[in-house]
């Protein structure tokens, strides 16, 4: 079965640091992955995804993710966090086999001044 | 903004009425896609639709739930007899169909308390 984990409720870090939101899957084929972020009372807005090829994925607002098979991991990156980051994300994989997204439970960022 | 619009934002109804919500994709989205988050959760899957047809709906929560897309444009999710525990986000996607890329593009959600 699909599924997908965020181990962390919610991560603190200091503006102009580095953070790293953690995500780890698990698909019976090859993963698509996906993160998205919620503003308070937002829907859903797209960062980024992974399909193929490059491990490193390029995103929206500055942020990355790293794709890893053998841990089966894609963890959100950003190299310098800002205040306005401040908000919950959301990992989810789909595998090759369905269009139905699994999504984790999400994880709080507060970045602060 | 992504594009994809849902009315009305907020309601709030009484135990036993029934609500229906709408949802306006991206123009030319042909895939669209209900879910259900509450508090402290990721968006739960319901129901989606490809054009008018409805491929998937095995996973709406009880038969109090149905959703339709009449005309391939517009969507709407109706609740029958709202009971308290179904006070949630409705959220809407809506993508074109790309394969298993495609990337879904949320509306801002339809917040339902019931009383």
């Amino acid at each position: 079965a699909q599924s997908v984990a965020q181990p962390e409720d919610q991560v603190n870090v200091a503006e102009g640091n580095p953070l790293t939101v953690k995500c780890t899957y698990s698909v019976s084929g090859n993963p698509y992955l996906f993160w998205y972020v919620q503003y308070p009372n937002r829907g859903l807005q797209f960062l980024l995804k992974y399909i193929t090829g490059d491990n490193l994925v390029k995103g929206s607002y500055g942020f990355e993710a790293e794709f890893n098979k053998s841990q089966t991991s894609f963890h959100l990156k950003k190299p310098s966090a800002l205040v306005s980051d401040s908000a919950l994300y959301f990992c989810a994989v789909r595998d090759e086999s369905n269009y139905q997204l699994i999504w984790g439970a999400g994880t709080k960022l507060i970045i602060k001044p | 903004d992504t594009g994809v619009s849902q009315d009305p934002r907020h309601k709030i109804t009484k135990r036993g009425q029934n609500v229906t919500f709408r949802c306006d994709p991206i123009s030319e989205h042909n895939r669209l896609y209900w879910y259900r988050q509450t508090l402290g959760q990721g968006p739960e899957f319901l129901t989606y639709f490809q054009n008018e047809a409805q491929l998937e709906k095995s996973r709406l929560l009880s038969d109090r739930f149905s959703a339709e897309r009449p005309k391939g444009s517009f969507s709407t999710l109706e609740i029958q007899r709202t009971e308290q525990g179904d006070s949630a986000m409705y959220l809407c996607a809506s993508t074109r169909t790309s394969g298993k890329s495609e990337t879904q593009y949320f509306g801002p959600g339809t917040r339902l308390l019931v009383l």
